[in-house]
């Protein structure tokens, strides 16, 4: 199935700096989502993005919906430990089922 | 937000047995519930697309008698792994999406570690 293609793959980061990563697609999506998931649990959903041009924050997370529908990224500013988990964008698409189509991840460790 | 459970959370079988994995949406509706597995590592790879009342739609590449899919009701949906094999040790985790909402996120439950030996 299409993947969507997420970087950095994986990034080491001391505690309190900020933290950005994107993701891009060669589709269109109606709506952009970005799970955070830890070892052995099933994803966790951060932020939902609705609308092309959307940025949206939860907390010390901020995500854009990028203009051409086709990407988005998610900044975290300020890093704690309790941060250190693997990050996924999902694009999901319009019609019947609206399927969620995951990107590859961002693995992040922080440093303390 | 609401919540998705899936049982077990982790099972051991013996190769060529079958297992069944639960999911279910715990203080919603689903019409539309999604299996995905996971192998380490790696991202969630949609399995199939599972809709009450109806059958499955699964994914290219998944084999439909391999992987069973029931949807018998509007909070519970069952993949049952048929003849398993150690290849098919893998995390599967589903997700529901609440009934008559557009624009709404999919919640997803716990995982199911199988492990077939």
């Amino acid at each position: 199935g299409q993947q969507l293609n997420q970087s950095p793959q994986s990034m080491f980061i001391q505690e309190g700096e900020d933290v950005s990563m994107n993701c891009t697609s060669s589709s269109i999506f109606n709506t952009w989502l970005w799970y955070k998931q830890e070892p052995g649990e099933g994803p966790v959903l951060l932020i939902a993005l609705y609308k092309a041009g959307e940025l949206t924050s939860n907390g010390r997370l901020t995500a854009q919906f990028g203009i051409t529908r086709k990407d988005s990224f998610l900044n975290i500013s300020a890093s704690i430990p309790s941060d250190v988990g693997i990050y996924f964008c999902a694009g999901q698409g319009s019609g019947g089922y609206q399927k969620v189509t995951f990107g590859t991840g961002t693995k992040l460790q922080v440093i303390p | 937000g609401a919540v998705v459970s899936q049982h077990p959370s982790r099972v051991i079988c013996k190769s060529g047995t079958s297992v069944k994995i639960e999911c279910r949406s715990l203080d919603f509706q689903a019409t539309t519930m999604f299996w995905y597995r996971q192998f380490p590592k790696q991202s969630l790879m949609l399995m199939a697309t599972s809709n009450e009342g109806s059958k499955a739609t699964y994914e290219q590449g998944v084999e439909k008698d391999k992987f069973l899919i029931n949807h018998a009701s509007l909070t519970l949906s069952t993949l049952t792994v048929t003849s398993a094999h150690p290849e098919d040790s893998s995390f599967y985790i589903c997700s529901a999406r609440v009934l008559g909402q557009l624009n709404t996120e999919a919640f997803f439950g716990q995982g199911t570690r199988l492990t077939v030996v």
